[in-house]
C-alpha cells in the first residue's frame, strides 16, 4: 500500500495568499484527520472526517481555515488568507474503523508564510 | 485536557534504559504511543486500554496505571534508532466519536 499521500511537501507563500493542502488517505480507511505541528503548540488536531463527513472541527483556528472531503480518496485543507503564524507542518492521517484506532500519518506539508 | 509528559527531553548513551511518563488529570480510557523521528511523520507504537495491561514491542514496552491515570513507556537497552520525539495520546471516554489528544512530546536522543 502506498500509505497516506500529501501534496505539496513544501509550500512557501506570501501573507494574504490562498494555500491549499491535499491528502489522499489509505484506501479503505473511514477516518481522516488533519493536524498542525509547531514547536510552541505541538501536535494539534484541526478536524477529522468519518466517511467524508466532518465530525469534529473544534480545533480549526478560525474562519480562514476550511477543510473538505469530497470523496473517500481525497481531502483538502485551505487557508485563505494565509498569515505568517500559520507557518507549520501540516499532517494528514487516516484510520480504519474508529476515530481512536491506529492512525497512519502522511509525510506532512511544511508551510512557510512570509 | 492535553496530557502531561515527563521528562521533556532526555539524552542516553547506547544501551541505557529510559522511562517516559504520560499523565492525565481526567480518567483515561486508553493511551496511545507514537514516535516521530526528526523530519518524519509520527509512527504508531502501541495502544494500551484501561485495565493496567502492559504491552511490549521489541525492547520497548508500556504500562497503564489506571489508579494514577498514568502510562509509562519503557525503552530498554536503547539503540541509536530509538532517537526521536515520543508522543502519548489520550482517549478519555469511549464514545462513537471520541478523539485522541496528544501530549507535548518527549525528545529522546541516543548517543554512541
Amino acid at each position: 500500500d502506498a500509505g497516506v499521500i500529501q501534496s505539496p511537501r513544501h509550500e512557501v507563500t506570501e501573507m494574504g495568499q490562498e494555500v491549499t493542502l491535499r491528502c489522499k488517505p489509505i484506501s479503505g480507511h473511514d477516518y481522516l484527520f488533519w493536524y498542525r505541528q509547531t514547536m510552541m503548540r505541538g501536535l494539534e488536531l484541526l478536524i477529522y472526517f468519518n466517511n467524508n463527513v466532518p465530525i469534529d472541527d473544534s480545533g480549526m483556528p478560525e474562519d480562514r481555515f476550511s477543510a473538505k472531503m469530497p470523496n473517500a480518496s481525497f481531502s483538502t485543507l485551505k487557508i485563505q488568507p494565509s498569515e505568517p503564524r500559520d507557518s507549520a507542518v501540516y499532517f494528514c492521517a487516516s484510520a480504519l474503523g474508529s476515530s481512536t484506532d491506529t492512525q497512519y500519518f502522511g509525510p506532512g506539508t511544511r508551510l512557510t508564510v512570509l | 485536557q492535553q496530557p502531561v509528559q515527563s521528562p521533556q527531553a532526555v539524552i542516553l548513551r547506547e544501551g541505557e534504559d529510559a522511562v517516559i511518563n504520560c499523565s492525565s488529570s481526567k480518567a483515561l480510557y486508553s493511551v496511545h504511543w507514537y514516535r516521530q523521528k526528526h523530519g518524519e511523520a509520527p509512527v504508531f507504537l502501541m495502544i494500551l486500554l484501561k485495565g493496567g495491561e502492559q504491552k511490549g514491542h521489541d525492547k520497548i514496552s508500556a504500562s497503564f496505571n489506571e489508579k494514577k491515570q498514568q502510562s509509562s513507556l519503557y525503552l530498554t537497552a536503547s539503540q541509536l534508532s530509538y532517537s526521536g520525539t515520543y508522543f502519548c495520546g489520550t482517549e478519555y471516554v469511549k464514545t462513537s466519536y471520541d478523539k485522541v489528544i496528544f501530549g507535548p512530546g518527549t525528545s529522546l536522543s541516543v548517543i554512541p
